[in-house]
């Protein structure tokens, strides 16, 4: 079975500018989640999506926002990107929610100058 | 709201030494818990977690873990040390089904 895949795998953007990452869930599992891991840092959770609806939204402000398709692939998008937003984006995926775990991708690292 | 906490930010071993990465837990009720590890520039892989049943829980690449509901810990160790297993090792609790609290890691060195 495939595990879950991201791309790009590095990223420069400049402040102000929009962006959007990709992931690819893992065979069979329908629940996908993006986090935010900046540098020293553990992972900090943006939000989840499940059967392509949102079902849960951590402390990030409207410009991150996603989607999920009905392959459940899933995109995460930031607009106005800032300084801080410089950090390592994981998507996670699962079939039975957080009680059971995720597999994570290997992320994409976002600069932002 | 659940949460946890690891002691301890950077720990060095020798190589064949025993592996003690701390990680306790805040919660009435006994929660479900993960180990991630994560090796540079990579993700972040499942080592082992603990749903209900056993305390002792066994993972990949021989680490082990305990849960203790009277000191609401869940220790991460290995016996032996290996170079390989340098590494950041995130402890994590599911408040709610739809994420992972992860604590602040901890950086394994392993020295020859």
């Amino acid at each position: 079975e495939t595990g879950v895949t991201q791309s790009p795998t590095h990223l420069i953007k400049t402040r102000g500018q929009q962006v959007t990452l990709r992931c690819s869930s893992q065979s069979g599992h329908n629940t996908v989640s993006w986090y935010q891991q900046a540098l020293g840092q553990g992972p900090q959770f943006i939000f989840q999506y499940y059967r392509e609806e949102e079902n849960g939204r951590g402390n990030f402000p409207p410009r991150f926002s996603g989607l999920q398709f009905p392959n459940y692939s899933s995109e995460l998008n930031v607009n106005a990107l800032e300084l801080d937003d410089s950090a390592l984006y994981l998507c996670a995926s699962s079939s039975r929610g957080a009680n059971y775990g995720y597999t994570f991708g290997s992320g994409t690292r976002l600069t932002v100058v | 709201a659940q949460s946890v906490t690891q002691l301890g930010s950077h720990v060095s071993v020798s190589e064949g030494a025993l592996v003690l990465l701390r990680c306790n837990y805040s919660s009435s009720v006994p929660p479900y818990l993960f180990w991630y590890v994560q090796y540079p520039n990579q993700g972040l892989q499942l080592l082992l977690k603990y749903t209900t049943g056993a305390t002792l829980v066994k993972g990949i690449n021989g680490f082990e873990a305990e849960f203790k509901k009277s000191e609401t810990s869940f220790h991460l160790t290995k016996p032996s040390a290996h170079m390989s297993d340098a590494a950041e090792y995130f402890c994590a609790v599911p408040p709610h089904t739809d994420k992972l609290i992860f604590g602040t890691g901890t950086r394994l060195q392993v020295f020859p």
